[in-house]
């Protein structure tokens, strides 16, 4: 079956605008999670969800990060006002449940550049 | 610092050797996963080891857990030129949703 898939797979955006990034996780995977590394970087948590609810926002950056999950599928990672800093790979994963038990599943992310 | 602290940071081998890699993480855990990334996308799990076992074999990969160090090692035995990648282990904690990754280990298998 499909994997879990991102976009884009490459942004460039100049400082200070808003981005929108995309994840579609395996069907039927009820837990997200959004990551950032930067280069050379482990992974940096930064939110999860179960189902629509986001139960722990507090891996996100700054109040200029947010996310939501629509449907239990679908999630968007917005960035407002981007920074350089903001630059980097953006991960998302899915697992069946958000619980130890799982393995997690990752998509080929999405590599922001703020210029 | 993170839950996952990989050792080393970079290894070279050539092509047919073992490759070693460790990670020491800080608190109780429900298990123990090793995943691989290649030039810096998508992570690939490899194999999880639960807080109860000690061992655990997959073809060429044979990790270990040592609760009482809170450590693991991964090996790669006859590497090979596609093993080339990052490897991460991401540790979870009972009752938690949180996967804590590590730095990760740079290998580099020479042909």
């Amino acid at each position: 079956g499909a994997g879990v898939s991102q976009s884009p797979s490459n942004k460039v955006t100049e400082k200070g605008k808003d981005v929108e990034l995309r994840c579609d996780p395996i069907s039927g995977h009820t837990a997200l999670y959004w990551y950032r590394q930067s280069l050379g970087q482990g992974l940096e948590f930064l939110i999860y969800f179960q189902g629509n609810s986001a139960p722990d926002k507090s891996g996100l950056p700054s109040d200029r990060f947010s996310a939501e999950r629509t449907g239990g599928s679908v999630s968007t990672l917005t960035i407002q006002r981007t920074q350089q800093e903001d630059s980097a790979v953006y991960l998302c994963a899915s697992s069946p449940e958000a619980l130890a038990a799982y393995e997690q599943y990752f998509g080929p992310g999405t590599r922001l550049t703020v210029t | 610092s993170q839950q996952g602290e990989e050792d080393p940071q970079a290894l070279s081998i050539q092509e047919g050797e073992n490759a070693t890699m460790n990670c020491s993480y800080k608190t109780s855990i429900n298990n123990l996963q090793w995943y691989r990334q290649n030039s810096g996308r998508g992570l690939v799990h490899l194999i999880l080891i639960r807080s109860n076992e000690r061992e655990k074999h997959s073809g060429r990969l044979r990790v270990t857990l040592d609760t009482s160090k809170k450590s693991s090692s991964l090996l790669i035995t006859a590497s090979r030129a596609a093993d080339t990648a990052s490897y991460f282990c991401a540790t979870v904690s009972s009752g938690t949703y949180k996967y804590i990754f590590g730095t990760g280990t740079r290998l580099k298998v020479l042909a």
